[in-house]
């Protein structure tokens, strides 16, 4: 069974980086089967997509977050990743990463557990 | 604000039948993008429930079920169960290369 499991801080700061990593098992993130992507959610709000990349490195972004956004894979350690740059309140979200059911950016068939990550002084 | 609009709140009584609608645009669903469905239950991560507009992975009943026509889409719930009550997400590929979420909606069995 595929699982994926979000990993970083849960605090940063304004103005810093927010760092995020998803860990793969049950499956190979090398698959050129799928997409895997990062969305989140604020707090009492609804899910917003962040960006997904493809396992050759292939990258789609937010058109709203795409200057701030890095998303990256590391296929030896079986992970991808998520950088956010110059957060502020506004990006305190759960984060979740997650799995497109295809090769495209089609339908999330697995999602982690998400992670709460908090913008504060 | 999403550029899927969904109603904030829908809500119905046990056995009855409820939908959920999803209005997008011709560069997203009236582009002939597929339009799928999520249910969120409190404090969970979001469950696929309909792919493909209209299509149910293994496990979720066929009391779900899912269309599409022009610009929008429509999630169909019937014979409701108070296990059903939960938020609801319709999502679509849009031509600007982006992944779009509709503002969800929760739906309240009475």
């Amino acid at each position: 069974q595929l699982q994926l499991q979000e990993s970083g801080p849960g605090l940063v700061k304004p103005s810093e980086t927010l760092s995020l990593t998803c860990t793969v098992s049950g499956g190979s993130i090398s698959s050129s089967s799928y997409y895997w992507g990062w969305i989140r959610q604020p707090p009492g709000k609804g899910l917003e997509w962040i960006g997904s990349i493809y396992y050759s490195g292939s990258t789609y972004y937010n058109p709203s977050l795409k200057s701030r956004v890095t998303i990256s894979v590391d296929t030896s350690k079986n992970q991808f990743s998520l950088k956010l740059s110059s957060v502020t309140a506004a990006d305190t979200a759960v984060h979740y990463c997650a799995r497109h059911r295809t090769s495209r950016l089609t339908a999330i068939d697995y999602w982690g557990q998400g992670t709460l990550v908090t913008v504060s002084s | 604000q999403s550029v899927l609009t969904q109603p904030p709140s829908v809500s119905g009584a046990p056995g009855q039948r409820v939908t959920i609608s999803c209005t997008g645009s011709s560069s997203n669903i009236g582009a002939g993008y597929d339009v799928h469905w999520y249910q969120q239950l409190p404090g969970t991560a979001p469950k696929l429930l309909i792919y493909g507009s209209s299509n149910r992975p293994s496990g979720v009943p066929d009391r779900f079920s899912g269309s599409k026509s022009g610009t929008s889409a429509s999630l169909a719930i019937t014979g409701l169960q108070a296990e059903d009550e939960a938020y609801y997400y319709c999502q679509a590929y849009d031509s600007s290369l982006s992944v779009l979420f509709g503002g969800g909606t929760k739906l309240t069995v009475l």
